[in-house]
C-alpha cells in the first residue's frame, strides 16, 4: 500500500526556520517526483513546488520561489520541505503528495504549521 | 499562468439527487492534463478522477468525469451522504506547470 506519512504540527515564532518531512512508503520512491500543496486556513490548495527524488532537482511555484527550499533523501525515501525564516502568513497546512501522471494520486495527511508570536 | 475557475461555489442538494461541477480553464488543457480532487472535513484531499474522465483507484462509477478543451465537469448520478464534502479541479500545464480551482462546496 503506498502511503506518505508526514511530520507531525508544529508551532513556530516569525523568524524561526522549520523543516517538516514526508516519509514514502509502498511504492520505489525514487520514480515519482513528490510535490507540496499548501492550504492556508478555510482556503483553497495551492501547488508549491515538486522534487524528483532521483536527484533531489527541485522546481518551484513562481509564488514560493526563493520562500521555501525542497529535498529529498532516496536512501531514506524522506522528501522534506524547509523554510530560513517564517512569517504568520506561512500558517498553514502543508501537503506532501506524489505525483502520478499529470495528477496527485497519494496525499500524505498533512502537516499543521502555526506560526504565531 | 493558466487559472480554473469553478462554479458553482457552493451547491446545495439532497442525497438521491444529481450534482454537477463546473471548472473552466483559462486557457485550453489537453484533456489527460485535469483532474478532479474531494475533500472532507479534517481530511486530506484524494483523487476523484485524472485524465478528465478516468476515476481513481477505489472510486465509485457514480462519479464521473467528462468535458473538453476549457470546460470540464464533474457529475455525482446520485449523492451519497458521504459525497458531501468540497471538490478541486486540477490543471497541469504552462507555467506554474500546476493549479487548481478554487473548489465547490456540495452541502445537503
Amino acid at each position: 500500500e503506498v502511503q506518505l506519512v508526514q511530520s507531525g504540527a508544529e508551532v513556530k515564532k516569525p523568524g524561526e526556520s522549520l523543516r517538516i518531512s514526508c516519509q514514502g512508503s509502498g511504492y520505489t520512491f525514487d520514480s515519482y517526483w513528490i510535490g507540496w500543496v499548501r492550504q492556508m486556513p478555510g482556503k483553497g490548495l495551492e501547488w508549491m513546488g515538486i522534487v524528483w527524488p532521483g536527484d533531489s532537482d527541485p522546481e518551484y511555484s513562481p509564488a514560493f520561489q526563493g520562500q521555501i527550499s525542497m529535498s529529498a533523501d532516496k536512501s531514506t525515501k524522506i522528501a522534506y520541505l524547509q523554510w530560513r525564516s517564517l512569517k504568520a502568513s506561512d500558517t498553514a497546512i502543508y501537503y506532501c503528495v506524489r505525483r502520478g501522471g499529470n495528477s496527485f494520486d497519494h496525499w500524505g495527511q498533512g502537516t499543521r504549521v502555526s506560526v504565531s508570536s | 499562468e493558466i487559472v480554473l475557475t469553478q462554479s458553482p461555489g457552493t451547491l446545495s442538494l439532497s442525497p438521491g439527487e444529481r450534482a454537477t461541477l463546473s471548472c473552466r480553464a483559462s486557457q485550453s488543457v489537453d484533456s489527460t492534463d485535469l483532474a478532479w480532487y474531494q475533500q472532507k472535513p479534517g481530511q486530506a484531499p484524494r483523487l476523484l478522477i485524472y485524465g478528465a474522465y478516468n476515476r481513481a483507484t477505489g472510486i465509485p462509477d457514480r462519479f464521473s468525469g467528462s468535458g473538453s478543451g476549457t470546460d470540464f465537469t464533474l457529475t455525482v448520478s446520485r449523492l451519497e451522504p458521504e459525497d458531501f464534502a468540497v471538490y478541486f479541479c486540477q490543471q497541469y500545464g504552462g507555467s506554474p506547470p500546476f493549479t487548481f480551482g478554487q473548489g465547490t462546496t456540495l452541502e445537503i
